[in-house]
């Protein structure tokens, strides 16, 4: 089945550590994204790529990284600069930049 | 600036119509979405609409586009208790999706 696969599903990060979330999708789609879901408030936009090789900054970039080597896959790495990382993480991918956007399951991030 | 506005909660009985509404600030949105999430889960595209039509309708679902008030709805007819979750309306607008905090529908019997 085509989709969009996220992992793992629930993360650990210690302090002063980097850790990176996994986003894999088979939709031969061009454009990916990373979203930020806190309790209670909607999505907001962490990073997306229109095509390989090439990525922009969203509203919340600060503290995090991404790469989009294959148009398969663009992984997050959330960095010890983001101070506050406890959140729910949702990729998503469509054909197009502008075009719907299908969502993997998250990646739900919690501090030790 | 942008900014999509829904109400926090819904509560119908199993078997009525469930209405939820948005508006949203950008006139130039190419597509409106509607999506729904359930518990620990990501989001599930239900429907969209397209700025220059006012209404779609599919099967169960029920979209309506005012676009001189910049409101949006959406009207599941016979609703059922797995249509409990939250429900997130979303505007396009270039390169990036702006999102409602979310409607959480709850559906008693």
């Amino acid at each position: 089945d085509g989709g969009i696969t996220q992992s793992p599903k629930y993360l650990f990060r210690k302090e002063g550590q980097n850790v990176t979330l996994s986003c894999e999708q088979n939709l031969n789609h061009d454009a990916m994204y990373w979203y930020r879901q806190d309790p209670g408030q909607g999505l907001r936009l962490i990073y997306y790529s229109q095509i390989v090789n090439d990525f922009q900054k969203g509203d919340i970039a600060e503290g995090y990284s991404v790469s989009r080597e294959k148009k398969e896959s663009f992984p997050l790495t959330v960095t010890s600069a983001q101070k506050n990382p406890t959140a729910f993480y949702l990729c998503a991918s469509s054909d197009r930049v502008d075009q719907p956007q299908h969502f993997g399951d998250g990646t739900r991030l919690s501090i030790l | 600036g942008e900014d999509v506005e829904q109400s926090l909660f819904l509560s119908v009985r199993e078997g009525d119509s469930s209405v939820i509404n948005c508006t949203y600030t950008d006139s130039s949105s190419t597509y409106l979405y509607w999506y729904k999430q359930e518990p620990g889960a990501g989001l599930q595209l239900l429907t969209y609409i397209f700025s220059n039509m006012d209404m779609k309708q599919d099967q169960r679902l029920t979209v309506l586009l005012n676009k001189k008030d910049k409101h949006l709805s959406l009207r599941i007819a016979d609703t059922q208790t797995g249509d409990s979750a939250i429900y997130f309306c979303a505007e396009s607008i270039p390169h990036k999706l702006i999102f409602g905090t979310g409607t959480r529908l709850q559906v008693f019997p």
